[in-house]
């Protein structure tokens, strides 16, 4: 039971570069979520998909999109990355109002 | 709209000493309240969570009580060990389903001295 899993975990960007982060639960959740988490700010929601089919912005969605696959894969993706999205990426899931589990993270630095 | 304040430190302290580490909230509705930690470069794992008035979350020695009067969900442990060493994030959870994500602290950054 691998729980949340987040790939890739490292990244370097140029400005300008796009790239799609993934995110996979093998626990069954319905809803499932983006944050992203920097110095002195805690974490941020940035998407979330409350069930298979839908998805709603969060407080910092600018500048990403996200795409719900299928109940268990959640991607986020940075179409033209800058060097304010350098941050650490956190995929998140749940089952209904219940804690979240989340994922390992993936550090991206944006150059 | 929804907030929560903790202290962010650093907080330091000598092992086997008493930690207490504060956390208050505004939340519209009846949130749920979490504690999470996070130990260096990993992700958030669950720590304790109370869902109503009054309860007390505990595990691995932490305690944390869901206080309505004093909007209030501090964390607290008898003895604290090296390993407790890490950042520890209060976050609520409101409305229905919660499907809408948590609203986190900025961390509290807890180091334990040997």
């Amino acid at each position: 039971n691998a729980g949340v899993t987040q790939t890739p975990k490292f990244q370097v960007l140029k400005t300008g570069q796009s790239m799609t982060l993934q995110c996979a639960q093998d626990m069954n959740h319905n809803s499932m979520y983006w944050y992203r988490q920097d110095p002195g700010m805690g974490l941020r929601l940035i998407y979330y998909s409350a069930s298979e089919g839908t998805t709603d912005k969060g407080e910092v969605p600018n500048g990403y999109n996200v795409s719900r696959l299928n109940k268990r894969e959640f991607s986020l993706r940075l179409e033209s990355a800058a060097p304010s999205q350098t941050s650490v990426y956190f995929c998140a899931s749940s089952s209904g109002f219940q804690a979240q589990f989340f994922g390992p993270g993936t550090r991206l630095t944006v150059l | 709209g929804n907030s929560v304040t903790q202290m962010e430190g650093p907080v330091t302290l000598s092992e086997e000493a008493f930690l207490t580490i504060n956390c208050t909230y505004t939340a519209t509705g009846y949130p749920s309240l979490f504690w999470y930690v996070q130990y260096p470069g990993e992700g958030l794992q669950l720590l304790l969570k109370a869902t109503k008035a009054d309860d007390k979350g505990s595990n691995k020695g932490f305690e944390a009580t869901y206080r309505k009067e004093t909007t209030s969900f501090h964390l607290e442990k008898g003895s604290v060990q090296v390993s407790d060493s890490a950042v520890y994030f209060c976050a609520l959870g409101v409305s229905g389903g919660g499907a809408d994500g948590l609203t986190f602290g900025k961390g509290t950054h807890l180091i334990i001295q040997p």
